[in-house]
């Protein structure tokens, strides 16, 4: 069964402090791995997506890098602000005509000031 | 521009009731999907529609069934609630299947006694 986890479960850093969140996957190859935010009470949002054969991605202060040869990708967040508080979700989608994707238990991440 | 929106955002269930929640986009994406989200586990895809009159079985379809009569529109159903389909359910819509993204909508807080 195609799998995805993060860590750590749960994260807490001060204001302005940066950040790595992991996700280790055993879909591979895969069409393409995304990183969503999940606000408190609303839907995720997508915050980068990465293929196979990339990989970094960048989206302001959030940047996302891929190995493909350990199945592991990271979300790096810069200079964190109390908006960054959320749930982080990593999500990989299979290739081909499968359109059920697998998407992690999220890491959440507390920014105190 | 509402994006996607939910209809309702709470209700509670006696176990064997039924009852319809409403997924509306305004954007007009081909795509749409259902999906569940419950603690310590990530979301997972219930039914999904590549377009106006078609739906197709997700990860965990059983006990519920869907509609897309517009293209606006859809809907999920349970026709005899049961208390392990407590949980919050998303909806969300995209242009195309795999690598486009996906816009969630505000989540549906469903508790089943």
């Amino acid at each position: 069964k195609n799998q995805v986890e993060q860590s750590p479960q749960s994260l807490i850093i001060l204001e302005g402090k940066n950040c790595t969140l992991q996700c280790n996957y055993t879909v591979s190859p895969f069409s393409n791995l995304r990183w969503y935010k999940q606000d408190t009470g609303r839907g995720p949002v997508s915050l980068t997506i990465m293929t196979f054969s990339e990989n970094t991605k960048s989206n302001g202060r959030y940047t996302a890098t891929l190995d493909a040869d350990t199945k592991q990708s990271s979300l790096h967040i810069t200079a964190s602000q109390l908006s960054d508080s959320a749930s982080y979700i990593c999500v990989v989608r299979p290739p081909g005509g499968s359109y059920i994707p697998t998407f992690g238990r999220g890491t959440s991440l507390i920014v105190h000031p | 521009n509402a994006g996607v929106t939910q209809t309702p955002k709470f209700r509670v269930l006696k176990t064997g009731q039924s009852m319809t929640l409403l997924c509306a986009q305004d954007m007009n994406h081909e795509y749409m999907y259902w999906y569940r989200q419950d603690p310590g586990m990530g979301l997972r895809l219930i039914h999904y529609s590549v377009g106006e009159g078609t739906t197709a079985k997700g990860e965990v379809p059983d006990g519920y069934n869907v509609s897309r009569l517009k293209k606006q529109n859809f809907l999920l159903g349970l026709e005899s609630a049961a208390p392990s389909q407590t949980s919050v359910y998303f909806c969300a819509s995209s242009w195309g299947l795999t690598t486009d993204t996906q816009y969630f909508g505000p989540g549906t807080r469903l508790t089943v006694l």
